[in-house]
């Protein structure tokens, strides 16, 4: 079956402006992953969605930073103001509720000039 | 606090096995991972053990659990050109869906 799909891929932008980063998680997977990986480094947690519960936004580096998920399905993750350290290839993953797998997606490179 | 290290480079040749260490800080994570992520491509889960373990084995992929001393590591037997990659560590802090990872550890492989 499909994967985890993200779009747009690449997105460049300028300092200042918004972005809207969507994830299409795997059908049935009731979690959902924001992961943010800057070049050269590991990944760092943004936010966690688990059904219907309210989500894990521990990670979100700052209030310019924001997600939602309609359901069990899609994802989006928004960023104002943008900045040119909010560059960095933006991950998302699902899972089933159960922490042995998660799925990636291929991410958006997001580029802020 | 929640921190995963990894040395960043490690270099092998082909045929010879390889290992890639890990630490970690968080003593109530319930399960450690592997993730493998090609150039270019997403993060591929490779394997993954529950805390409870010291060993687990999966063809050529061994992982070893110190759990003492937060040590994790992953040897991979015979180590091929198509094994060059970036590994990642992580683990599940509280026993929950959140992953904390390492920074990588670069594999090259060389004939």
């Amino acid at each position: 079956g499909a994967g985890v799909s993200q779009t747009p891929s690449n997105k460049v932008t300028e300092k200042g402006k918004y972005v809207e980063l969507r994830c299409d998680p795997i059908s049935g997977h009731t979690a959902l992953y924001w992961y943010r990986q800057r070049l050269g480094q590991g990944l760092e947690f943004l936010i966690y969605f688990q059904g219907n519960s309210a989500p894990d936004k521990s990670g979100l580096p700052s209030d310019r930073f924001s997600a939602e998920r309609t359901g069990e399905s899609v994802s989006t993750l928004t960023i104002q103001r943008t900045q040119q350290e909010d560059s960095a290839v933006y991950l998302c993953a699902s899972s089933l509720d159960h922490p042995t797998a998660q799925y990636f997606g291929p991410g958006t490179r997001l580029t802020v000039l | 606090g929640e921190d995963v290290e990894q040395s960043l480079f490690l270099s092998v040749r082909e045929g010879d096995s390889s290992v890639i260490n890990c630490t970690y800080t968080d003593s109530s994570s319930t399960y450690l991972y592997w993730y493998k992520q090609e150039p270019g491509a997403g993060l591929q889960l490779l394997t993954y053990i529950f805390s409870n373990m010291d060993m687990k084995q999966d063809q050529r992929l061994t992982v070893l659990l110190n759990k003492k001393d937060k040590h994790l590591s992953l040897r991979i037997a015979d180590t091929q050109t198509g094994d060059s990659a970036i590994y990642f560590c992580a683990e599940n802090p509280g026993g929950y869906n959140k992953l904390i990872f390492g920074a990588g550890t670069r594999l090259a492989v060389h004939p």
